[in-house]
């Protein structure tokens, strides 16, 4: 079992405020890094897959980066919606078919 | 609004019954997985199926057994569970090798209640 850590745990932000969450991962035998955003009651949904040193992903207000030497990724949101309210996980693959998940970064949205 | 169903999405069990969780995948995947999530635990890998065949299985007690029947159907036959078991069970799929995103999707989940 593989070792992937996020933090923080939760985040209260208030609507159009940028917030910033961290994914810890192990640095060697990396093959890919995943993001999703869970709703509650819904299917966890694909963000993004990182897969080199380097890459910056985008989709909407939503961005991620990557940095697989050091063993982490960024995910960022800018103007935060009430929307956006969701648990953020990030898992690390480093073979065939196996992700090892965070426990997540739980995102609460105030109007 | 997913191409992955599971059914039921809520189920409750005392520990002498048999149950089994249902997931199907519209999306035409060559590999479908089961996952364990406990309160407050991360996503919890349970068994992995590649073109139906068993390629994982992550040290899972014997009173959970999986099926797989065909690449767009996978079943979890539960048997004499144990209260801890009690967690949201998800299904996944994804297209793996040449061509495939091996990006994972995942049905709702089952929670599931054992007394």
């Amino acid at each position: 079992i593989l070792n992937v850590e996020q933090s923080p745990q939760s985040l209260h932000v208030q609507e159009g405020d940028s917030t910033n969450f961290t994914c810890s991962f192990p640095s060697s035998n990396f093959y890919a890094l995943h993001w999703y955003r869970w709703e509650t009651a819904k299917s966890p949904e694909a963000l993004f897959v990182m897969t080199l040193n380097g890459d910056e992903k985008k989709k909407g207000r939503i961005s991620a980066t990557l940095n697989t030497k050091e063993g982490y990724s960024y995910l960022y949101i800018k103007g935060s919606q009430p929307e956006d309210s969701a648990t953020y996980l990030c898992a690390f693959r480093a073979g065939a078919n196996n992700l090892f998940f965070g426990t997540g970064t739980r995102l609460t949205v105030i109007p | 609004e997913t191409g992955v169903t599971q059914t039921p999405r809520h189920l409750v069990m005392g520990m002498t019954n048999k149950k089994s969780l249902k997931c199907e995948q519209h999306l035409g995947h060559n590999a479908m997985y089961w996952y364990k999530q406990s309160a407050k635990k991360p996503l919890e890998l349970m068994f992995v199926y590649n073109f139906k065949e068993q390629t994982e299985n992550n040290s899972v007690p014997s009173r959970f057994s999986p099926e797989c029947p065909n690449s767009s159907h996978l079943f979890l036959h539960l048997h004499t569970l144990q209260p801890e078991d009690s967690a949201l069970y998800l299904c996944a799929s994804s297209q793996e090798g040449p061509g495939g995103s091996e990006t994972q999707y995942f049905g709702p989940g089952t929670r599931l209640l054992v007394l």
